[in-house]
């Protein structure tokens, strides 16, 4: 159980336009999902953590604006970078917890690359 | 807020032998500390957790303490194979619907066949 998944693992997109990534729990529900970014070599940067149905909540420095967040069911949740430039190039991932929880359980990860 | 560090940021064993990776915390009022396991390029597998109200806990060659006084937890893997070859991150959060995770930045574990 706990699967989480994301898509999709790897995209390439050119600079100035938007990409949506998806993160799906598929075997629980989840109230809560967290959005990562991680770059080569080191930890998990959290980006902003989303509530099913509410708006989410943005750490500190993170553009609320270019890093679009939608978690509009439970088991959905995307991230749409806006405008993307070639320092958005990252590893992103997402994680999921259900309600009363406190274990989370990562998606794969999207390789995000900006030409 | 939390802090989370974790030394040294590499370890290498041989293999057979046992791994120690340790990890302090900042904030008492936290009261759970799961480990994670990432291999390269994938995604960050939880291998074990701790609450606040257990001192040990053990799955067949992984193991966790916590000492909530001196504000450190450890995890123990005994008996190490070449497949234990990963990063490994601490972290910790307080419970509640908005409590989040605070990690440490890693540790690289090489075992040597």
């Amino acid at each position: 159980g706990a699967v989480v998944s994301q898509h999709p693992s790897r995209v390439i997109c050119k600079s100035g336009t938007s990409v949506k990534i998806e993160c799906r729990s598929l075997d629980f529900q989840a109230t809560t999902m967290f959005w990562y970014r991680q770059f080569p070599k080191q930890s998990l940067m959290l980006m902003a953590t989303s509530n099913e149905g509410s708006k989410a909540t943005y750490e500190q420095g993170v553009e609320k604006d270019k890093f679009l967040i939608n978690h509009a069911s439970l088991t959905l949740s995307t991230l749409t970078v806006t405008s993307a430039h070639p320092e958005d190039s990252s590893f992103y991932i997402c994680s999921a917890r259900s309600q009363g929880a406190s274990e989370q359980y990562f998606g794969p990860g999207t390789r995000l690359t900006v030409t | 807020g939390e802090n989370v560090e974790q030394h040294p940021s590499t370890l290498s064993v041989q293999e057979g032998d046992s791994a120690v990776i340790k990890c302090t915390y900042s904030d008492s009022a936290s009261n759970y500390f799961p480990w994670y396991k990432q291999e390269l390029g994938k995604r960050p597998q939880l291998i074990i957790d701790i609450r606040s109200n257990v001192g040990e806990k053990k799955d067949q060659r992984i193991a966790v303490t916590l000492n909530k006084t001196a504000k450190h937890f450890s995890l123990h893997i005994t008996e190490t194979q070449p497949e234990d070859s990963a990063v490994y991150f601490c972290a910790a959060s307080m419970s509640g619907a908005n409590s989040k995770l605070t990690f440490g930045k890693g540790i690289t574990l090489s075992v040597r066949p």
